[in-house]
């Protein structure tokens, strides 16, 4: 079945250009996380969307780092002037609802990752 | 001192060994627990999630958390060579009404050799 698709899968940038890295969330999916996963560290919040509203930026290391969901459903984080801090792995998930309760925690699904090298 | 510590292994055991994964953590707003499973240039899959304490199992895999101590486990019995991975723990509270972030764990890589 049709899981979270993110492109591209691999992207070297050379220090100071600009990319646009693209998630395609589960069809229907109303939730969407942005994460980034330096090497050997585990996977750190970056943004936070419900449908096209981003609730949760907090996680947006500089204003470099800019993400929008302009019709709810695809999503791009686009990186400005990178630097070799950047080089990660970009990780997309995304969630049926909007809402968690006790009994019902709502899986997040992620995708495979792009990973960003900075040269 | 970050909010989840999870020691990075790596972690090796013999096919049919029981292996034994942790984290602590800090923040006392942590509702749900859960562990992630990420193959090597795959995304992370969960294996498991708790709410609160106690105990839950599926299959093979245990997973414990004892909110008192600030303290997760997660136990693997007859381990095989395909659950050679990293194992992530990952938690997070929630608000009425919005989804809510995951803080992970660093990961442990786990090695199951022949």
């Amino acid at each position: 079945g049709a899981g979270v698709s993110q492109s591209p899968r691999y992207k070297v940038a050379k220090r100071g250009q600009d990319v646009a890295l693209r998630c395609d969330p589960i069809s229907g999916h109303v939730s969407l996380f942005w994460y980034q996963q330096a090497l050997g560290q585990g996977p750190e919040f970056l943004t936070y969307f419900q449908n096209e509203a981003q609730l949760d930026k907090s996680g947006l290391p500089s204003d470099r780092f800019f993400a929008e969901r302009p019709e709810g459903s695809v999503s791009t984080l686009k990186i400005q002037r990178t630097q070799q801090e950047d080089s990660a792995v970009y990780l997309c998930a995304s969630i049926p609802t909007g809402l968690a309760g006790p009994s019902s925690y709502n899986e997040q699904f992620f995708g495979p990752g792009t990973r960003l090298t900075v040269l | 001192q970050k909010e989840v510590e999870q020691d990075p292994g790596p972690l090796s055991v013999p096919e049919g060994a029981i292996v034994s994964l942790n984290c602590t953590y800090s923040n006392s707003a942590f509702q749900y627990f859960m562990w992630y499973r990420q193959y090597s240039r795959k995304g992370p899959e969960l294996l498991m999630y708790t709410y609160s304490s106690g105990n839950k199992e599926d299959g093979r895999f245990t997973a414990q958390v004892d909110k008192s101590s600030k303290y997760i486990s997660l136990f693997i019995r007859d381990s095989q060579p395909s659950d050679s991975a990293t194992y992530l723990c990952a938690m997070t509270d929630f608000y009425t009404g919005t989804a809510s972030k995951l803080t992970f764990g660093t990961g442990t890589r786990l090695q199951v050799t022949l």
